[in-house]
């Protein structure tokens, strides 16, 4: 069974620019969640989508946004880059419902210059 | 406003040791915990998840425990390996569903 999976791998953008990250859930999964890691801050909450809805967000500005579509896929935009945007930006998913156990993708590198 | 705290930051202990994991939270209102294991600039890999009615679960050679009323987590690994060396970190659902991460401990193990 395939995991989760994430693209791209890295991505390389200009303060000011706008940054699209993809998720694919495991088959099966209806919940997809986005998660920021700076260095030296840990994992930060980012967004939760379930059933194609955003249900719960994390303390980020609204230039952090994202989708999900009928195939439970997801995309995180993270609009007017700012150099402290530079993290690995991960993504999880569950099944909706008890017990809610997350599954990780390998995540995107985004580097902000 | 929860908060997760995972002590010590680092820990280094010979192959063979059992050893303990700790995690901390400040607010017992949770619906569940779940421990994770990050290998150097790889996402995370689910170790074990306790929803908030249960006390321990175990896979394999780890145990993890949950004490609500204290705000503790404990997560126990049998007989370490080189291969355990990793960080370990922990992550708390709230009721509201916001999920809070502890900065996790890096952990050695010496061959």
């Amino acid at each position: 069974e395939a995991g989760v999976t994430q693209s791209p791998t890295h991505l390389i953008k200009t303060r000011g620019q706008q940054a699209t990250l993809r998720c694919s859930p495991i088959s099966g999964h209806t919940s997809v969640y986005w998660y920021q890691q700076a260095l030296g801050l840990g994992l930060q909450f980012l967004l939760w989508y379930d059933e194609g809805e955003e249900r719960n967000r994390g303390n980020f500005p609204p230039r952090f946004s994202g989708r999900q579509f009928p195939n439970y896929s997801s995309e995180l935009n993270v609009n007017a880059l700012e150099l402290e945007d530079s993290a690995l930006y991960l993504c999880a998913s569950s099944l909706t419902g008890d017990p809610h156990e997350q599954y990780f993708g390998p995540g995107t590198r985004l580097t902000v210059t | 406003k929860q908060e997760v705290t995972q002590i010590p930051a680092a820990l280094s202990v010979p192959e063979g040791e059992n050893l303990v994991l700790n995690c901390s939270f400040t607010d017992s209102a949770i619906y569940n915990l779940q421990w994770f294991r990050q290998d150097p600039g790889k996402g995370l890999t689910s170790l074990l998840l306790i929803q908030s009615s249960q006390r321990e679960q175990t896979s394999g050679r780890l145990n993890a425990s949950l004490d609500k009323s204290s705000g503790r987590s404990t997560l126990y690994i049998a007989a370490s390996q080189p291969g355990d060396s990793a960080t370990y970190l922990c992550a708390v659902r709230n009721r509201d569903d916001k999920i809070i991460f502890g900065k996790g401990t890096r952990l050695h193990i010496l061959p």
